[in-house]
């Protein structure tokens, strides 16, 4: 069965320091993973995503995630926090098409970042 | 401007009253979702339809119904029967339902009054 647990309910930089949000995996198969971002009373909007290329995905606003199948993690790093990245992060892995390509929601990291 | 519509922002029901949220896409995707988000937690899906006509349950579908008679409209009913239904409610599609990438709204708050 596929699953996703987030690490941290709740992470706290400052800004222009580094931001580092875990996410580790359980799937039976190779899985399309996501992280998705969700800013107060708004729909989520996909940051990155994993589909079997590259293990390095770069996404938007300098956000990135490295996939280690031996460590089964996904976790989201930026180098450098800005006071606009506050917000809750999903981490999110995706069913085989056979269960209805539905996806799986972690239970979200709330990052919160210090002028 | 494509995307994915959802009214309204706010809503708020009476005991025992049926309230139906709207979701509109005009990206031509065949998939859509239901999904209910509480405080602290992820989002836990309600209702998915694969394609028009059709449309199977999630994993928290006791309380609601759904209908998918259009390509882009898949309205949501929240009835009586849902005791809780304090939520955020969001409504997502996907090119197909082969797992890529979905787009969400921006989602409804429901309250009882």
């Amino acid at each position: 069965a596929q699953s996703v647990t987030q690490l941290d309910s709740h992470v706290s930089v400052s800004e222009g320091t580094p931001v580092l949000l875990r996410c580790n995996y359980s799937s039976s198969y190779s899985p399309s993973l996501f992280w998705y971002v969700q800013h107060p009373n708004k729909g989520l909007q996909l940051l990155l995503k994993y589909t079997s290329a590259a293990t390095l995905v770069k996404g938007i606003n300098g956000f990135e995630a490295e996939f280690k199948k031996s460590e089964t993690s996904f976790h989201l790093t930026k180098p450098s926090a800005h006071m606009s990245d506050a917000a809750e992060y999903f981490c999110v892995v995706s069913l085989a098409y056979n269960q209805g390509g539905n996806l799986i929601f972690g239970q979200g990291t709330e990052l919160s970042v210090k002028p | 401007d494509g995307g994915i519509t959802q009214s309204p922002k706010y809503l708020f029901r009476k005991e025992g009253q049926n309230v139906t949220l709207s979701c509109e896409q005009n990206l031509n995707h065949d998939a859509m979702y239901w999904y209910r988000q509480d405080p602290g937690q992820g989002l836990r899906l309600i209702y998915y339809s694969q394609i028009v006509n059709d449309f199977q349950k999630g994993d928290i579908a006791e309380g609601y119904s759904v209908s998918r008679e259009k390509k882009e409209s898949f309205p949501l009913t929240v009835t009586s029967a849902q005791k809780n239904p304090t939520a955020f409610y969001l409504c997502a599609s996907s090119l197909s339902a082969g797992g890529g990438i979905q787009y969400f709204g921006a989602g409804t708050r429901l309250s009882v009054l």
